[in-house]
């Protein structure tokens, strides 16, 4: 079963917008969520994460907000590129088996100019 | 420092035969998990290997097996292929500090290999 979701399988957004990308997880025991990115024929590279101690994480334009009593997060691209065109996955793990990450489906953000 | 290279890029393979993949892990990782990705889905989580020993597998088969070797690369292997192994794999490679902890933001992933099982 997944206990990652990612209810959107696309999103498109025009250049200097916000894009708003939504993640929900079923297990509470998840305390640490991450957001990779991938471009085609690449692996997915590591983006931006959040303990669940916290609520906010920004690093530059992202931004990942987590509401741990709606088992929700969400990655907030500040302003849309372009070059942010790729799809963006959620992941969770829990504190004592850190190395394994339980990813969503990927959500598929195009920028257009 | 080199990232994590995966080989072959791509492969195709009949029902019922034995295929090895190949990972070289980041210069410096000694930790390199698998994931499988099927069409349409996010990564799952195969297993990890650390020391040359597997520490932690996810929900797959025996068939599915690994090695590490003392160059920290890995081999996935996986026996009696089925269609349902079609998928994109992936390798990625970590560093676990002393005592085993390992940083959950430093997981960086090779390109993958597809595999096509007809």
């Amino acid at each position: 079963d997944q206990q990652v979701k990612q209810n959107s399988p696309s999103l498109s957004v025009q250049e200097g917008r916000i894009s708003i990308l939504n993640c929900d997880y079923t297990n509470s025991m998840f305390d640490y969520f991450l957001w990779y990115k991938k471009y085609p024929a690449e692996g997915p590279t590591f983006l931006i994460s959040i303990s669940s101690i916290k609520d906010k994480n920004e690093d530059g334009r992202f931004t990942v907000f987590l509401n741990k009593s709606a088992k929700h997060l969400s990655l907030h691209i500040v302003p849309s590129q372009p070059g942010d065109s790729a799809v963006y996955f959620c992941a969770a793990s829990f504190s004592n088996s850190g190395y394994a990450l339980n990813f969503g489906k990927g959500t598929s953000l195009l920028v257009t100019p | 420092e080199t990232g994590v290279t995966q080989s072959p890029t791509h492969l195709i393979k009949t029902r019922g035969q034995q295929v090895t993949l190949r990972c070289s892990s980041q210069s410096g990782h000694n930790t390199v998990s698998w994931y499988q990705q099927a069409l349409g889905q996010g990564p799952q989580f195969i297993f990890q290997y650390y020391r040359e020993e597997e520490n932690g597998r996810g929900n797959f088969p025996p068939r599915f097996s690994g090695l590490q070797f003392p160059n920290y690369s890995s081999e996935l292997n996986v026996n009696a292929l089925e269609l349902d192994d079609s998928a994109l794999y992936l390798c990625a490679s970590s560093q676990k500090l002393a005592g085993g902890i390992q940083l959950r933001d430093t997981q960086y992933f090779g390109p993958g290999t597809r595999l096509t099982v007809l």
